[in-house]
């Protein structure tokens, strides 16, 4: 089984200074590592994932994160955030398999980022 | 291309009553997960379809709650005699066999129960 922990709820944050949103997992096996952002009312839209290789990934909207094996972390960061990235943030794993077959995401509790002007 | 739509967006039940959710997913796209946000937590994964065959139902809260996709596109997920704890916004996602673990999802259903 897998777990994912957000420790931060909410992040307020100035526009136009960075970010970083915390992630941390536990499994068992071997993940794929993923971001997503919801904004109000809407479904999930996947910001970036890590599947294998580099461990800095780079997603849309100006994200990035880096897979941290060691501390099982993968954090997302931005350099300078605008009023637009306001919304909730999801961290979510999936276990890699070799033979095919597909499990459910395993998701965060989520964190709030809000900007402020 | 379209995106997955799920309908009704919001629904609105009286306790005891039975509702059914709509998904259409990406056309294509062979893998259907259905999951439940509550207020303020992330999803939470309730059952998993590859074509019609249904592969994982381990996360259905109870057996109130079915779900279906008899032609492998189309899925419903149906919630009979709803309680108040039902409450939450069900997303449908879907994704190709191969890369299965790279989920797209649809906007979701509010469900409230009275």
């Amino acid at each position: 089984a897998q777990s994912v922990t957000q420790l931060d709820s909410q992040v307020p944050v100035f526009e136009e200074a960075p970010v970083e949103l915390r992630c941390n997992y536990s499994s068992s096996v071997s993940v794929y590592l993923f971001w997503y952002v919801q904004y109000p009312n809407q479904g999930l839209q996947l910001l970036l994932k890590y599947l294998s290789g580099s461990t800095l990934v780079k997603g849309i909207n100006g994200f990035e994160a880096e897979f941290n094996k060691s501390q099982t972390s993968f954090h997302l960061r931005k350099p300078s955030v605008h009023i637009s990235d306001t919304a909730e943030y999801f961290c979510a794993v999936n276990p890699k398999y070799s033979g095919g077959g597909a499990d459910g995401l395993t998701f965060g509790k989520g964190t709030h980022l809000i900007i402020q002007p | 291309g379209a995106g997955v739509s799920q309908s009704p967006r919001y629904k609105v039940a009286k306790r005891g009553q039975d509702v059914a959710l709509r998904c259409d997913p990406i056309s294509g796209h062979v893998s259907l997960f259905w999951y439940q946000q509550a207020l303020g937590q992330g999803p939470e994964f309730l059952t998993y379809f590859q074509n019609e065959a249904q592969l994982d139902k381990s996360g259905l809260p109870s057996d109130r709650f079915f779900a279906e996709r008899p032609e492998g596109s189309v899925s419903t997920l149906k919630i009979q005699r709803t309680q108040q704890e039902d409450s939450a916004v069900y997303l449908c996602a879907s994704s190709l066999a191969t890369r299965a673990y790279e989920q797209y999802f649809g906007p979701g259903t509010r469900l409230t129960v009275t």
